[in-house]
C-alpha cells in the first residue's frame, strides 16, 4: 500500500525556537497533503490542507502565521512550527490524499513536539 | 457540516467476545466513511472504508462494518476480540467540495481487552 513518513518522529526544543515537520509520500504523488494535531487521549483536528503549489487552507482558529505549510513538490509537505511556546506541545500527524476522487488518505506516523 | 459522533468513549471487552463500536455520522449527501485504529504513540491505520455498493464492507484483521443510512450509522463490528486489538479507534467521514476533500474524526473510542 502507500506510504507516508514523517520527520522527526520526536522532537524536543526550546521556547521560541521554531521547528520543522517533513511529510513525505514516498511511492504516489500526492497533490494534496492534510496536517492534523492530536492533543493527548483526543482526536485528531485537521488544521490545514496542503496543495501542491499553491497557499495552504487552514481551518478556522489555525494562526497561519505560526504554521507554516509549505508543499514545494508532490511527494514533500513541510509544516514549521514558529517561535514554538509550550502550548503547542502535542502530536502533529500528516496525511496525503491518495486517490483524488475518493478521499483515500494515507497517514504518517506522526510526530511528537515537545517544547520546554 | 459533516460531523461524526462516536458515542461510547471506552468500551471493555473479554478476549474472545464479540465487539460492536458505534459511530453517527452527519451530512448531507452520501459520505465517504472510514474506521482507524491507532495504538498509542502511533499514526493510524485504515481498518476499513465505504464509498458506495454493498454497504457491508470487510476490513483488515477480521473487522467489517454496515452502512445503515437510515441510521446515518457506520458501527465497526468484530465476532472475537484478540487482546493485540486493544486500541484506540476512530470513525471518520469524508467529503468532497468546492474547498477539496476534508475528513472529519470522531472523538474516538479506546478498547481495552481484558483476559
Amino acid at each position: 500500500g502507500a506510504v507516508v513518513s514523517q520527520h522527526p518522529s520526536w522532537v524536543i526544543c526550546k521556547s521560541g525556537t521554531s521547528v520543522k515537520i517533513e511529510c513525505r509520500s514516498l511511492d504516489f504523488q500526492a497533490t494534496t497533503m492534510f496536517w492534523y494535531r492530536q492533543f493527548p487521549k483526543q482526536s485528531l483536528m485537521l488544521m490545514a490542507t496542503s496543495n501542491e503549489g499553491s497557499k495552504a487552507t487552514y481551518e478556522q482558529g489555525v494562526e497561519k502565521d505560526k504554521f507554516l505549510i509549505n508543499h514545494a513538490s508532490l511527494t514533500l509537505s513541510t509544516l514549521t512550527v514558529t517561535s514554538a511556546h509550550p502550548e503547542d506541545s502535542s502530536f502533529y500527524i500528516c496525511s496525503a490524499l491518495y486517490r483524488e476522487g475518493r478521499n483515500e488518505q494515507f497517514f504518517g506516523p506522526g510526530t511528537r513536539l515537545t517544547v520546554l | 457540516a459533516q460531523s461524526v459522533t462516536q458515542p461510547d468513549i471506552h468500551i471493555t471487552v473479554s478476549e474472545g467476545a464479540s465487539l460492536e463500536l458505534r459511530c453517527n455520522y452527519s451530512y448531507g449527501a452520501t459520505p465517504y466513511l472510514f474506521w482507524y485504529v491507532q495504538s498509542p504513540g502511533q499514526g493510524l491505520q485504515l481498518l476499513l472504508k465505504y464509498f458506495s455498493g454493498d454497504t457491508l464492507v470487510q476490513g483488515i484483521k477480521g473487522f467489517e462494518a454496515e452502512f445503515k443510512r437510515s441510521q446515518s450509522s457506520f458501527n465497526l463490528r468484530k465476532p472475537s476480540v484478540h487482546w493485540s486489538d486493544a486500541a484506540e479507534y476512530f470513525c471518520a467521514v469524508g467529503a468532497g467540495n468546492t474547498g477539496g476533500f476534508k475528513t472529519i474524526f470522531g472523538a474516538g473510542t479506546r478498547l481495552f481487552v481484558k483476559a
